[in-house]
């Protein structure tokens, strides 16, 4: 199966940089999203890679290592609408080939004054 | 505008009693999925489309069925909805090629309670 882990909850300062980590174990590898969910809301596309390295883009950056399985997003600056969940997701092949994603449980980081 | 879009948004409804959920896009995207999202257990995939007349099950397909007539829409169809199908629902769809930045867009989301 396909198993990816982020933490539960974080929570940072209004003005700091929070660094939200996600390990996944997958079969197959096209790819790493970070989706920004407020609540009760959609989720919506935050960052791509797919490659090894850092991807920078104003305030968020993300990483990855695809021999460590391993991917982190960055924000810098924190603002309280950051508030929200943060998903990692996975871009895997199915048993078919078809390429679908493939989500963990989500990052709820809050932000304080 | 290029958008997803779901109805209802809200739905309060009993067990048994067939329901189908719309989802549409309007980007002429081949690909489609629908997922639920529950608290703790994160967005998992109930179907997906790779084109017109192509469907096939994700993680938790159990109880739920889908069709794919028409490239713009992807209904979801629960035959006899059970308290357990209480959720979030998403509907989202993207280009479908695999190798690119092929982002996934969502749509707004339908609450179902079933009691």
């Amino acid at each position: 199966g396909q198993n990816i882990d982020q933490p539960t909850e974080m929570t940072a300062t209004e003005g700091a940089i929070v660094q939200i980590n996600c390990t996944y174990q997958t079969s197959g590898f096209n790819g790493l999203f970070w989706y920004q969910q407020h609540a009760g809301e959609a989720p919506t596309f935050l960052s791509y890679n797919v490659l090894d390295g850092l991807e920078e883009k104003g305030r968020f950056s993300s990483f990855l290592s695809r021999s460590k399985g391993y991917s982190y997003l960055l924000l810098k600056e924190l603002q309280m609408k950051d508030s929200a969940s943060y998903l990692c997701a996975v871009r895997a092949p199915d048993y078919t080939g078809a390429n679908n994603l493939f989500f963990g449980t989500g990052t709820r980081l809050t932000v304080i004054p | 505008e290029a958008q997803v879009t779901q109805n209802p948004r809200y739905l309060i409804t009993v067990t048994g009693k067939k329901l189908t959920v719309t989802c549409s896009q309007n980007m002429n995207h081949e690909y489609m999925s629908w997922y639920r999202q529950d608290p703790g257990l994160g967005l998992r995939q109930i179907y997906y489309s790779m084109n017109v007349e192509v469907t096939d099950k994700g993680d938790v397909p159990e109880g739920y069925k889908v069709s794919r007539k028409e490239k713009r829409n992807f209904p979801l169809i629960l035959e006899s909805p059970s308290p357990n199908q209480t959720s979030l629902y998403f509907c989202a769809s993207s280009i479908g090629l695999a190798g690119f930045q092929d982002t996934q867009y969502f749509g707004p989301g339908t609450r179902l309670t079933v009691l």
